[in-house]
């Protein structure tokens, strides 16, 4: 069965201290996106990566970093963490494909941040 | 994305049909249509999705209308573990800059009662 595997399900942490939110598939997908959940914003797309090092801008990266340094790991960093950054991440992963966004992507159950 | 437009919830009895609109008429000519759902407490899934055709799969069936101004989502015998939230979609293709990627909007919460 496909899996994309988040480090936890819940985390709560401090403003101003930097948080690592880890994704792991096992799908040898080329493609990774991280998402943040809100009620009533939908998803909105923070980071993607198409390829190990490689990584493009979202709709809203600002505050946040990504890595890639595997193919089968893509880690979102909240450098500084503050309140407005309390939310659901989600990562995803695809198979590359005609464009980025046309295939489909397999979910991770989702990391529900809560930032004091 | 392209805009589109879904009802705010639909309810339906278990082991019927449901069928869960979308209308989408600023479509272009090269949008696929995708569907996701999104099971409480659970990262989205992916349903289906098309151009043109109407489209099967061993989850749901896609209808696409002839002028791809809407489509409609067909789960043929609806189970309670079919309940969760239905995400019409238009992904954008990608061409640099900030992407908006899956843009979910507010889909539509499918009710099923026993």
């Amino acid at each position: 069965d496909v899996k994309v595997t988040q480090s936890s399900r819940y985390l709560v942490k401090r403003t101003g201290e930097k948080v690592f939110l880890e994704c792991v598939q096992d799908m040898d997908h080329e493609n990774m996106f991280w998402y943040r959940q809100d009620p009533g914003l939908g998803l909105r797309l923070i980071y993607f990566s198409y390829d190990v090092k490689m990584k493009e801008k979202g709709d809203i990266p600002e505050g946040y970093s990504v890595s890639r340094e595997k193919k089968e790991r893509f880690s979102l960093i909240l450098e500084s963490a503050s309140t407005n950054q309390t939310s659901m991440y989600l990562c995803a992963s695809s198979l590359q494909g005609q464009d980025i966004f046309y295939n489909e992507q397999f979910f991770g159950p989702g990391t529900r941040l809560t930032v004091l | 994305d392209a805009k589109t437009t879904q009802p705010n919830s639909m309810e339906s009895n278990e082991e019927e049909p449901v069928h869960l609109p979308c209308n989408h008429s600023t479509i272009s000519g090269t949008d696929y249509i995708h569907w996701y759902r999104q099971l409480p407490s659970q990262g989205p899934e992916y349903v289906i999705h098309g151009l043109t055709s109407n489209v099967n799969n061993r989850m749901a069936s896609l209808a696409i209308a002839e002028d791809r101004k809407s489509s409609t989502l067909i789960l043929h015998r609806a189970t309670l573990r079919d309940a969760a939230v239905y995400y019409c979609i238009l992904p954008e293709m990608y061409s640099g800059g900030g992407a908006d990627g899956l843009t979910f909007g507010k889909g539509t919460h499918l009710i099923i009662q026993p």
